[in-house]
């Protein structure tokens, strides 16, 4: 199985200001097509993930332009340009490379 | 607009059954480049894929190797909807399940269901 790290486990922010989440993969999630297969959930208190960005940085429809994704092969980083209260919750990286599909163990984001 | 709506029970003795349900509705079942999952969620294991389901000419059935032995999934074309069953539960299945849709092109969850809490307890 894939197993994925993320750090930090935790993130408070003030807002206005940038914020990294890093990710990396125990073995290369570079697809045969090229593309890398990593994906960017956010879950909100209460409410099931969602999906912000797939196959490292294509943001899903309705995704603020201030998360940006990027990466290739086994290491791969989330950012948020600036940080709005709308965005605390636990940011979960996911391979989408193969089965059984694998998540990071998640970085909580607080707002200060 | 997809949209998934589970049903189930929230609170189990161990050794008992796991039987969640999955209606679909804004799709099908049967769609090609579409898979339907379960994943959960436990302070104790993060978010964990459990399984999946999904018709390319005849179903297929892939699950994770920590419940393979215990896990059944079932497609209901007719109802359009699918289940979960996982036996034999223990308190460390105790986790908010949910039911998801994948999408085989983009590689990603795009709809998911709205999660049940699911307790294992004497």
């Amino acid at each position: 199985d894939i197993v994925m790290t993320q750090s930090p486990l935790s993130l408070t922010v003030t807002p206005g200001e940038p914020a990294s989440i890093s990710c990396r993969s125990s073995q290369s999630l570079l697809f045969s097509d090229g593309s890398n297969c990593l994906g960017w959930y956010l879950q909100k208190p209460g409410q099931p993930p969602q999906l912000l960005i797939s196959l490292t940085s294509n943001r899903a429809s309705g995704v603020p332009d201030r998360f940006s994704g990027s990466g290739s092969g086994t290491d791969f980083t989330l950012k948020i340009s600036r940080v709005e209260a709308e965005d605390v919750g636990v940011y979960y990286c996911m391979q989408a490379l193969q089965t059984p599909l694998t998540f990071g163990g998640g970085t909580k984001v607080e707002i200060k | 607009q997809v949209q998934l709506q589970q049903s189930g029970p929230g609170l189990l003795e161990p050794s008992q059954t796991l039987s969640l349900t999955c209606a679909i509705s804004g799709d099908s079942v049967s769609s090609n480049n579409v898979a339907w999952n379960w994943i959960r969620a436990s302070p104790s294991r993060g978010l964990e894929w459990l399984g999946r389901t999904y018709y390319m000419s005849k179903w297929y059935y892939e699950s994770a190797r920590s419940v393979k032995s215990r896990i059944t999934l079932n497609p209901d074309a007719s109802k359009n909807q699918f289940s979960l069953q996982l036996n034999s539960v223990t308190p460390e299945d105790t986790a908010v399940y949910y039911c998801a849709r994948w999408d085989h092109v983009g590689r990603y969850f795009d709809h998911w269901g709205q999660g049940t809490l699911v307790t294992v307890s004497s």
